[in-house]
């Protein structure tokens, strides 16, 4: 069955730091991959992409110099380090897998997502 | 603000059609850039119904199908159930943006 799940989320400080990660049970080598966020009582908002092999990374610039999207396919899994958060980081992250070369890259599979608060 | 725009709001009684808009601009779908389209129950997976505009993936049901014409995309329900209650929302590419855009979604509300 071809799922991703995503694992990392909870609270953290303003200013701190958390680790996303999200295990894909395809190969996901390849694959581009993407990050996508969701706000409370908010809509979908892309955050960031990353080519198969990890050479090309796209990030939102909400996100940018503050979020880093990376892939270890040895591993099958995709990151997210997103440092100096605020917030309006507060979202469920979700990972999805791309089809298409950028720019018309869509999401064909999704993961259930993962829940980061930021809070003092 | 979304730089699509979608209705808030849709609304039909079983059985009967919806359509649910999406109007972009000159720098994403005016400039041909692909439309897709998305099922979100919150607290699910988001769900992938139609891509490049009008192509359903295997296993999305027929009822649901996707048009796009000038500076806007439309994704059209028929034959409206109750499992379709949920949020819809577009997706494109803007390059003034350089990034990925959703529109803000629409909640269709089944009667």
């Amino acid at each position: 069955q071809v799922q991703l799940v995503e694992t990392g989320g909870g609270e953290a400080q303003p200013g701190g730091s958390l680790r996303l990660s999200c295990a894909a049970s395809f190969n996901l080598k390849n694959f581009g991959m993407h990050w996508v966020r969701q706000a409370p009582g908010k809509g979908l908002e892309w955050v960031a992409f990353i080519e198969h092999d990890g050479n090309v990374q796209n990030h939102a610039e909400s996100v940018k110099g503050r979020f880093t999207i990376s892939r270890d396919n040895s591993k099958n899994t995709l990151y997210l380090q997103m440092s100096s958060l605020t917030g309006e980081d507060t979202a469920v992250y979700y990972c999805a897998r791309s089809r298409q070369p950028p720019p018309t890259y869509y999401m064909d599979v999704w993961g259930k997502g993962t829940t980061v608060t930021v809070s003092s | 603000q979304s730089v699509l725009t979608q209705p808030l709001s849709v609304s039909g009684a079983p059985g009967q059609r919806v359509t649910i808009s999406c109007t972009g601009s000159s720098s994403n779908i005016e400039a041909g850039y692909a439309v897709h389209w998305y099922q979100h129950l919150p607290g699910t997976a988001p769900k992938l119904l139609i891509s490049n505009n009008n192509n359903r993936p295997s296993g999305v049901p027929d009822r649901f199908s996707g048009s796009k014409s000038g500076t806007s995309a439309s994704l059209a329900i028929t034959g409206l159930q109750a499992e379709d209650e949920a949020d819809y929302y577009c997706q494109s590419y803007d390059s003034a943006l350089s990034d990925v855009v959703f529109g803000g979604g629409t909640k269709l509300t089944v009667l």
